[in-house]
């Protein structure tokens, strides 16, 4: 069965320090996965996609992530957090289904606090 | 701005109102989804519509009707609601076939039930 583990509920970084989030999923065929990102009292808005291209993937806000099959991790990592990256993040896998529909697990999401 | 517009974005309601949540997508998506995320909760699936067909429906209480009159539009009709119901309200859309099923969420509806 699918799944996905988001494995800190909250990371708290200090501005100008690297941001790593872990994720790791379980998958029965070639998986997408993706983050997201909800910043307060906001709706979820894309971060990043892999879908079988590059295995590591550039997103918006200078956040990246590597698809590392042999450990089944998708982390989320920035070199430098910045104020404006507080927020909840969201580790989603999407895996094609027998009958060829997609389904989308979500995992518990991870709230990334910036001390100053 | 995503593509979804939700309306509107606040909304309180007794517990014997009747009122409806609208999405528009702009993305030329034929997919569409109804979440909804409560505090403290993963975020629940509620329903699906591809091709203006309903395809999923996880178990939603009948006090939460979808109506899905086009591809690029989305209400969730809500009548005898009950404080638990309070919660986001999200709707997204995505392309059906795109690779990853990539999906696109509105700015999500804040609904108090009172």
């Amino acid at each position: 069965a699918q799944s996905v583990t988001q494995l800190d509920s909250h990371v708290s970084v200090s501005e100008g320090t690297p941001v790593l989030l872990r994720c790791n999923y379980s998958s029965s065929y070639s998986p997408s996965l993706f983050w997201y990102v909800q910043h307060p009292n906001k709706g979820l808005q894309l971060l990043l996609k892999y879908t079988s291209a590059a295995t590591l993937v550039k997103g918006i806000n200078g956040f990246e992530a590597e698809f590392k099959k042999s450990e089944t991790s998708f982390h989320l990592t920035k070199p430098s957090a910045h104020m404006s990256d507080a927020a909840e993040y969201f580790c989603v896998v999407s895996d094609r289904q027998k009958d060829s529909n997609y389904q989308l697990i979500w995992g518990a999401g991870t709230k990334l606090i910036i001390k100053p | 701005e995503t593509g979804v517009t939700q309306t509107p974005r606040h909304l309180v309601m007794g517990m014997t109102n009747k009122k409806s949540l609208k999405c528009e997508q702009h993305l030329g998506h034929n997919a569409m989804y109804w979440y909804k995320q409560s505090a403290k909760k993963p975020l629940e699936l509620m329903f699906v519509y591809n091709f203006k067909e309903q395809t999923e429906n996880n178990s939603v209480p009948s006090r939460f009707s979808p109506e899905c009159p086009n591809s690029s539009h989305l209400f969730l009709h809500l009548h005898t609601l009950q404080p638990e119901d309070s919660a986001l309200y999200l709707c997204a859309s995505s392309q059906d076939g795109e690779a990853g099923n990539t999906i696109y969420f509105g700015e999500g509806s804040w609904l108090t039930v009172v």
